[in-house]
């Protein structure tokens, strides 16, 4: 990937819990940004988080950002059965272009 | 709900035809991209452009091509459709800015037969 991981791959958790989904990413960024993907739909911008940032929080999604560690995690609490899709970091760089993860797909089961 | 339009939805096509995918957004947003999703899900920058006029390739190199002819509209052209051209073809577009979202259409699954 042009600019790294994200893990797990897959996630499946019961109704109400939280789910963790980690992204790793290999170069300096301006922002680093989440999106969720329904099965077969175009993505659907979720949550930014500037580079000068450490944490911040949307409804149930809490993003923290650690760029000495070039990571990020992003944390749905209570999760519904209405959560299941995937989900995917994104990057912008210096040149300013959109770099996506590889996803994880979260199911969640009534 | 973003507005950004791709057509076709879907498309089943013979190797060998010439096809164009359609993008059009009326937000006004300078910045278009194209993405190409393989069955694994990752998402790659094939296309993108800033502006009328401006287009590059992406990171992953791609047999389609661009233009920029108008704001609004970003189409990808496979001048010669192959099997290994199967894939979900996602177009974007953002604001000028840095700290700014991508809007998504909802893709063209294209396959070739």
């Amino acid at each position: 990937s042009q600019q790294g991981e994200e893990d797990p791959q897959a996630l499946s958790i019961q109704e109400g819990e939280n789910a963790t989904m980690n992204c790793s990413y290999k170069t300096s960024i301006n922002n680093l940004q989440w999106y969720r993907q329904n099965s077969g739909r175009g993505l659907v911008h979720l949550i930014l988080i500037r580079s000068n940032e450490r944490e911040k929080h949307s409804g149930r999604l809490r993003v923290t950002l650690d760029t000495s560690k070039k990571s990020s995690s992003l944390l749905i609490t209570a999760s519904r059965a209405a959560d299941t899709a995937s989900y995917f970091c994104a990057t912008r760089t210096g040149a300013n272009n959109l770099f996506f993860g590889t996803g994880t797909r979260l199911t969640v089961i009534p | 709900e973003a507005d950004i339009y791709q057509t076709p939805r879907y498309l089943v096509i013979g190797t060998g035809k010439k096809i164009t995918l359609e993008c059009s957004q009326t937000m006004g947003h300078d910045k278009m991209y194209w993405y190409q999703q393989d069955p694994g899900m990752e998402l790659h920058l094939i296309h993108y452009s800033y502006g009328v006029n401006s287009t590059e390739k992406g990171d992953l190199s791609s047999e389609s091509t661009v233009s920029r002819i108008r704001t609004e509209h970003f189409p990808l052209t496979l001048e010669s459709a192959r099997p290994s051209h199967t894939s979900q073809y996602l177009c974007a577009s953002s604001d000028g800015g840095t700290d700014t979202e991508a809007f998504f259409g909802q893709g063209t699954r294209l396959t070739v037969v």
